[in-house]
């Protein structure tokens, strides 16, 4: 099975931080990879699918890129509402479908 | 608006069982594929179980609920089911029930109902 390593596990960032969150995939996985983005007490939300396309209606300061089996996800300028873990999962054609082990951002 | 809201859980005996459902509205739930996924304590997220859209039916599970675990659906009350099994401590967990969409991510997500193994 594919494996999602996820880096950092934890991130200190300021609100108007520019911040970066890294997932590699264990095999080249195109751009089968979607974000999620959890706060604390709540449901996952979709942020991005396909390696870089945001889903409606999440603002753009969130974007994804590709880079052979590294997927990046930056916050263009970090806002309150945005420290919270990010998950990123590979959308492969068959089961499972695997989810990296979050990475943690928090207020510094 | 697409909503999706769980219900069922609770606190069961090792070895127990438990029928989580999840109700839909705003779309039609026979339309798309659905999952089960959950997250034990202070833990990331687990993919449990997934049904295909109506035509097809076809069934996946994750190899840690295989053969205890069976997740249906009601087109008709435009709901989904997970039945849960010889249940482990191993299994508690929050679980939500999700939106599949063609290329395998999840869109739509309900608020998750917690399910405790313990005795």
């Amino acid at each position: 099975d594919i494996q999602l390593t996820q880096s950092p596990s934890f991130l200190s960032a300021s609100v108007g931080d520019r911040v970066t969150l890294t997932c590699r995939a264990s095999q080249d996985i195109s751009t089968f990879l979607a974000w999620y983005q959890q706060r604390s007490g709540a449901a996952p939300k979709l942020l991005i699918y396909s390696g870089s396309t945001l889903q409606s209606g999440v603002p753009s300061r969130f974007s994804g890129t590709v880079s052979g089996t590294e997927f990046t996800l930056t916050i263009s300028s970090l806002q309150p509402e945005d420290f919270a873990t990010y998950y990123c999962q590979y959308l492969s054609s068959f089961p499972p479908w695997t989810f990296g082990q979050g990475t943690k951002v928090d207020i510094k | 608006d697409v909503q999706l809201v769980e219900s069922g859980g609770g606190l069961v005996q090792p070895g127990g069982s438990l029928r989580l459902s999840c109700a839909a509205s705003g779309f039609n739930l026979s339309g798309y594929t659905m999952n089960w996924v959950r997250q034990a304590p202070g833990e990331g997220l687990e993919w449990v179980a997934h049904i295909s859209s109506s035509s097809s039916r076809t069934l996946h599970y994750a190899d840690s609920t295989k053969g205890r675990f069976t997740i249906s659906r009601d087109n008709a009350k435009n709901s989904l089911f997970l039945q849960m099994n010889s249940l482990t401590t191993e299994d508690t967990a929050l679980y939500y029930c999700a939106r599949g969409r063609p290329e395998n991510y999840f869109d739509s997500w309900g608020q998750g109902t917690l399910v405790t193994v313990s005795s």
